[in-house]
């Protein structure tokens, strides 16, 4: 049982670049969830899925795009990078009946 | 607006010793509260949840309180530990159902 995974680890991305972080979980949960952290400011969410075929935006959507590829998958995008989006990067998953988030390891981009 | 509120300066304090950390939150009527560690380099991993009725939970050395007159969770690590420093994040769940987590405080329990 791996339980959420990431990838990559470390990404570093020019102003304007695109890319796509990967998540997977085998735990078959139906929630999934993307959050950035910054230094002080805690986890905000930036989009979920609450089902297969089903996203929403969260606190901080704007410059993002999310797909809920299948029950297993979540992936984020990023279609023009700046620098206000250098972060920590965080995929989560939650069965419905728990309330308990389950992290992945995290993403750690720096847009130059 | 929705805020928590953890303390951002490290707390240190000495093996043996009850760590206890504090989360405050404002505009909240959360239905429960999480607390989560997060290691260096790592994603939180869930320790404890309260709910709005509960008053005090317990989990080996970890007890957690839940005051919503006072709109405060209290986090206590008895006989710490140099393996429990760490950041501790609280976590409510907001008015969207998601939840919102604080800032976080780091541990640093030295031998």
């Amino acid at each position: 049982n791996a339980g959420v995974t990431q990838t990559p680890k470390f990404q570093v991305l020019k102003t304007g670049q695109s890319m796509t972080l990967q998540c997977a979980q085998d735990m078959n949960h139906n929630s999934m969830y993307w959050y950035r952290q910054d230094p002080g400011m805690g986890l905000r969410l930036i989009y979920y899925s609450a089902s297969e075929g089903t996203t929403d935006k969260g606190e901080v959507p704007n410059g993002y795009n999310v797909s809920r590829l299948n029950k297993r998958e979540f992936s984020l995008r990023l279609e023009s990078a700046a620098p206000s989006q250098t972060s920590v990067y965080f995929c989560a998953s939650r069965r419905d009946t728990q309330e308990t988030q389950y992290f992945g390891p995290g993403t750690r981009l720096l847009v130059l | 607006s929705q805020k928590i509120e953890q303390n951002s300066e490290a707390l240190n304090i000495q093996e043996g010793k009850t760590a206890t950390l504090t989360c405050n939150y404002t505009n909240y009527s959360p239905a429960y509260l999480q607390w989560y560690r997060q290691d260096p380099g790592r994603g939180p991993v869930f320790l404890l949840l309260i709910r709005e009725n509960e008053k005090e939970k317990r989990k080996e050395r970890l007890k957690v309180t839940f005051d919503t007159t006072l709109k405060q969770s209290l986090f206590h690590i008895t006989a710490s530990q140099p393996a429990d420093s760490a950041t501790y994040l609280c976590a409510l769940l907001n008015a969207g159902n998601m939840l919102t987590f604080g800032g976080g405080t780091r541990l640093m329990v030295k031998p």
